[in-house]
């Protein structure tokens, strides 16, 4: 199974910072990589598709980048309504994988 | 627009089984797949498995091969995840999102069903 390790485990930042989360596979992906937002209680929401793109209706303050094994999340320009925890996916192979998830407060 | 609007809540006792259903509108339901997928009380996201409505092709993690059975019914665009031999540790809220592979990925989600497991 790819492994998929994301860091930092939760970060505080606030309103109009830029804001980067880290995702590492075990092994190469093939740019095969997803970003999704949840905020408590909700649905996860996908953001970003094949490590950059980004998806229908989704600000673009949102970005996303990365190839091989090692890709990122940032966030420019942090709104209040980023809060949420932040999941990398690997879907190049089965079985689907995660990371474990990057917490944004808002300071 | 696209929804896909998931079964209620369950509460179900060890050993028991659990039927989540997934109805889907705004789109051909033969044209994604289906991921399911659930997260523990305070824990991340974890993949139970895919299902193509086409085909009927399914594809499941190894940890949950036997006790976990995907299927839909196109007639009605609804995608079924039953679960069976529960334990305590499935307690969860199951979601089931449209999914298209090596292209857009998991795109849209249902709203989560919440399944508790307890004697």
């Amino acid at each position: 199974d790819i492994q998929m390790t994301q860091s930092p485990s939760s970060l505080s930042a606030s309103v109009g910072d830029r804001v980067t989360i880290t995702c590492r596979a075990s092994q190469v992906i093939n740019n095969y990589l997803a970003w999704f937002q949840q905020k408590p209680g909700k649905a996860p929401k996908s953001l970003i598709y094949t490590a950059s793109s980004l998806q229908s209706g989704v600000p673009s303050r949102f970005s996303g980048s990365g190839s091989g094994t090692d890709f990122t999340l940032t966030i420019s320009n942090l709104q209040p309504e980023d809060f949420g925890t932040y999941y990398c996916q690997q879907y190049n192979s089965y079985p689907l994988t995660f990371g474990g998830g990057t917490k944004v407060e808002i300071k | 627009q696209v929804q896909l609007v998931q079964s209620g809540t369950e509460v179900k006792k060890p050993g028991a089984s659990v039927k989540v259903s997934c109805k889907a509108s705004g789109y051909t339901f033969t044209n994604y797949g289906v991921n399911w997928v659930r997260q523990a009380p305070g824990q991340g996201l974890e993949w139970m498995g895919w299902i193509s409505p086409y085909t009927g092709n399914t594809n499941y993690p190894q940890k949950l091969q036997g006790r976990v059975t995907l299927t839909t019914d196109t007639s009605t665009a609804t995608a079924y995840m039953e679960l069976g031999t529960l334990r305590s540790d499935d307690t969860a809220v199951y979601y089931c999102a449209r999914d298209r592979p090596a292209t857009v990925g998991s795109d849209y989600w249902g709203q989560g069903t919440l399944v508790t497991v307890s004697s």
